[in-house]
C-alpha cells in the first residue's frame, strides 16, 4: 500500500494550528497511526487507528479520516511540538510509511 | 513498564550479516507483534519485518531472501539477521512493539554502516 503523505515540509509558528494529510492508494479502514520524531530520537506514537490519542499525548493532537484519506492536526502549535511526522498503514503487510512532515519555525 | 533495549555490531564490510538483538524488559512478550525498521540517514521509515511470539514471521518484500527474524522467548528477546549488506543498508534499526494500533514502544535505536 503506497502512502502520500503531504506536505513535505511546512513553516508554522507558535500557537498555530497544523494540518498534514496522508492518501493510501487503497482503502486501509481506519488502520492508520501517526508518529512524531525528533533528531536522533525514536519515533513517538501519538495516534492510532486513525483518531484515538495514545495515552499521555497532549489533546492538541488529533487524528481523523478512513479509507484512503486521513488527517493530523496540531491546534495550538508547542515549542516541542517542531519535529518530523509520519503516518503509517497498519492494514496488511508490508507496513508502510509515509514520507514524512517537517514542521518547522 | 516495558522497555526494549537493542545491541548489534555497528560497522560491517559489504556482503557480511548484520545481526541485532532486542530484548524486552518488564512484559510479556506473548500476545504482540515484534518489528524491525530502518532509517537510512536523513531519510524515511521503513518496516523490515516482524514476529509474534509464535515465531510467524513477515517480511518486506524488499528484503525478503536476505532477512531472518528469529525469537527467543526464553530470554523475551528476538532478533534480526540481515545477509549480503551493502551501503544501501547502512541505516538506523529500531526495534519496536506492535503492528494493528502502531508501535507505541521502540528501542534506542542502533546506528549500522556498511562500508569498505
Amino acid at each position: 500500500i503506497q502512502m502520500t503523505q503531504s506536505p513535505s515540509s511546512l513553516s508554522a509558528s507558535v500557537g498555530d494550528r497544523v494540518t498534514i494529510t496522508c492518501r493510501t492508494s487503497q482503502g486501509i479502514g481506519s488502520y492508520l497511526n501517526w508518529y512524531q520524531q525528533k533528531p536522533g530520537k525514536a519515533p513517538k506514537l501519538l495516534i492510532y487507528a486513525a483518531s484515538s490519542l495514545q495515552s499521555g499525548v497532549p489533546s492538541r493532537f488529533s487524528g481523523s479520516g478512513s479509507g484512503t484519506d486521513f488527517t493530523l492536526t496540531i491546534s495550538n502549535l508547542q515549542p516541542e511540538d517542531f519535529a518530523t511526522y509520519y503516518c503509517q498503514q497498519s492494514y496488511s503487510t508490508p507496513l508502510t510509511f509515509g514520507g514524512g512532515t517537517k514542521v518547522e519555525i | 513498564q516495558v522497555q526494549l533495549q537493542q545491541w548489534g555490531a555497528g560497522l560491517l564490510r559489504p556482503s557480511e550479516t548484520l545481526s541485532l538483538t532486542c530484548a524486552v524488559y518488564g512484559g510479556s512478550f506473548s500476545g504482540y507483534y515484534w518489528n524491525w525498521i530502518r532509517q537510512p540517514p536523513g531519510k524515511g521509515l521503513e518496516w523490515i519485518g516482524d514476529i509474534n511470539h509464535r515465531g510467524s514471521t513477515e517480511y518486506s518484500p524488499s528484503l525478503k531472501g536476505r532477512v531472518t527474524i528469529s525469537v527467543d522467548t526464553s530470554q523475551n528477546r528476538y532478533s534480526l539477521n540481515l545477509n549480503s549488506v551493502t551501503a544501501a543498508d547502512t541505516a538506523v534499526y529500531y526495534c519496536a512493539r506492535g503492528r494493528g494500533p502502531g508501535s507505541s514502544i521502540w528501542g534506542q535505536g542502533t546506528m549500522v554502516t556498511v562500508s569498505s
